[in-house]
């Protein structure tokens, strides 16, 4: 059980395009989803937390305009990278957890991005 | 916000040997504790996690201790394994629905 996955496994876009990336949890559902990025050889830096049906709260520095999120039902979380550039070519991670009453996070394989 | 610190940053081990990563954190409103290990490339997985309410806890030859009044919690690795070889991250949170506060890893290798 516990399972989450994320599509696509990797991309690459043209500067300029946007990017959607899809988080699911297959076997249960997910009130609250967290989307990650990840630098080569560093730990998981928080975007932003999703609740289902209300706005996602980003942190600190991430640009809620480039990085939209949506979260519509308890099993399905997007992000959407908008007008791509280079420097946002990296590895993005979504984990889910079973909701209020867990607090264990289950993580999804991650999309590695490649914006040229 | 919650500040968690993690050391060492790499670990080598001989196989059959312990392993021991250690992370502090700075707020004591943090209530769960899970550790988890990624490959390269790969998704984090869970291993082992612990609750403020317990001092310990153990699963095969993974462990993790916590001295909730010195805020540091510990994992613990016996009789290491090639495959033991990942990253390793430590977090803090506040509970359910929280947000993970995530160390910067340590990176085991384990020699056969």
């Amino acid at each position: 059980g516990a399972v989450v996955s994320q599509h696509p496994s990797w991309v690459i876009c043209k500067s300029g395009t946007s990017v959607k990336i899809e988080c699911r949890s297959l076997d249960f559902q997910a009130t609250t989803m967290f989307w990650y990025r990840q630098f080569p050889k560093q730990s998981l830096m928080l975007m932003a937390t999703s609740n289902e049906g209300s706005k996602a709260t980003y942190e600190q520095g991430v640009e809620k305009d480039k990085f939209l999120i949506n979260h519509a039902s308890l099993t399905l979380s997007t992000l959407t990278v908008t007008s791509a550039h280079p420097e946002d070519s990296s590895f993005y991670i979504c984990s889910a957890s079973h909701g209020t009453s867990q607090e264990t996070q289950y993580f999804g394989p991650g999309t590695r991005l490649l914006v040229l | 916000g919650e500040n968690v610190e993690q050391h060492p940053s790499t670990l080598s081990v001989q196989e059959g040997d312990s392993a021991v990563i250690k992370c502090t954190y700075s707020d004591s409103a943090s209530n769960y504790f899970p550790w988890y290990k990624q490959e390269l490339g790969k998704r984090p997985q869970l291993i082992i996690d612990i609750r403020s309410n317990v001092g310990e806890k153990k699963d095969q030859r993974i462990a993790v201790t916590l001295n909730k009044t010195a805020k540091h919690f510990s994992l613990h690795i016996t009789e290491t394994q090639p495959e033991d070889s990942a990253v390793y991250f430590c977090a803090a949170s506040w509970g359910a629905g929280n947000q993970f506060y995530f160390g910067t890893g340590t990176s085991l290798t384990v020699i056969p």
